[in-house]
């Protein structure tokens, strides 16, 4: 079990640019999750997948962001043409199916920084 | 709707000192209940969860959390702090499945200051 891994851990971008986020989740945990997490705040849903499938989106999630879970493996987040408020932590996290799907493992997150 | 509220923006205590982070939750039915800690750099870690059963939960780390229906609280407690516990905390809810699965609720979060 090597946890939860996210790529880039940093990345810097230009106002309208477009940013990919990679997130591994744990191998056998077939649920994924996308959080969202600003200065001061607690982390805010955006996203779920049960296996490839994504079941649930936060109003939250503009059209601009787009996220996929292709096999079922690994993700990403996409956010086209930024905007200085996209600027955030993006946190991934997993769970196993069942109850203890309550319990999540976080990555370590990618933090967005719109210029 | 449910939400999570910790009143407490930062606490400061002194090592060896005990602690206690306030949460409180709404929500009409009984809730799944978690804290979390993030330190800087890191992801969040899960320090321990209340699903059913006992009321009092112990975590890693040495930290406990008491389920207190009567006052919708689920506060955490350590008796004697180190100073590695220094790191923001985070009361989160999970409501029954829904669409959402098993999305979390959070609170915004208390910052632990540890001073020698």
């Amino acid at each position: 079990d090597t946890g939860v891994s996210q790529n880039p851990r940093h990345k810097i971008t230009k106002r309208g640019q477009n940013v990919t986020f990679r997130c591994d989740p744990i191998s056998e945990h077939n649920r994924l999750y996308w959080y969202r997490q600003t200065l001061g705040q607690g982390p805010e849903f955006l996203t779920y997948f049960q296996n490839e499938a994504q079941l649930e989106k936060s109003r939250l999630l503009s059209d601009r962001f787009s996220a996929e879970r292709p096999k079922g493996s690994f993700s990403t987040l996409e956010i086209q043409r930024t905007e200085q408020g996209d600027s955030a932590m993006y946190l991934c996290a997993s769970s196993p199916t069942g109850t203890s799907g309550y319990e999540q493992y976080f990555g370590p997150g990618t933090r967005l920084t719109v210029t | 709707a449910q939400s999570v509220t910790q009143p407490d923006i930062h606490i400061t205590v002194s090592e060896g000192a005990s602690l206690e982070l306030r949460c409180n939750y709404s929500y009409g039915a009984t809730p799944y209940l978690f804290w979390y800690v993030q330190s800087p750099g890191q992801g969040l870690q899960l320090l321990l969860k209340y699903f059913s059963g006992d009321t009092l939960v112990q975590g890693i780390k040495g930290f406990e959390a008491e389920f207190k229906r009567s006052q919708s609280s689920f506060n955490l407690r350590k008796p004697s702090v180190h100073w590695s516990d220094a790191a923001e905390y985070f009361c989160a809810v999970g409501a029954l499945p829904t669409n959402s699965g098993y999305a979390l609720n959070f609170g915004k979060g208390t910052s632990l200051l540890v001073t020698p």
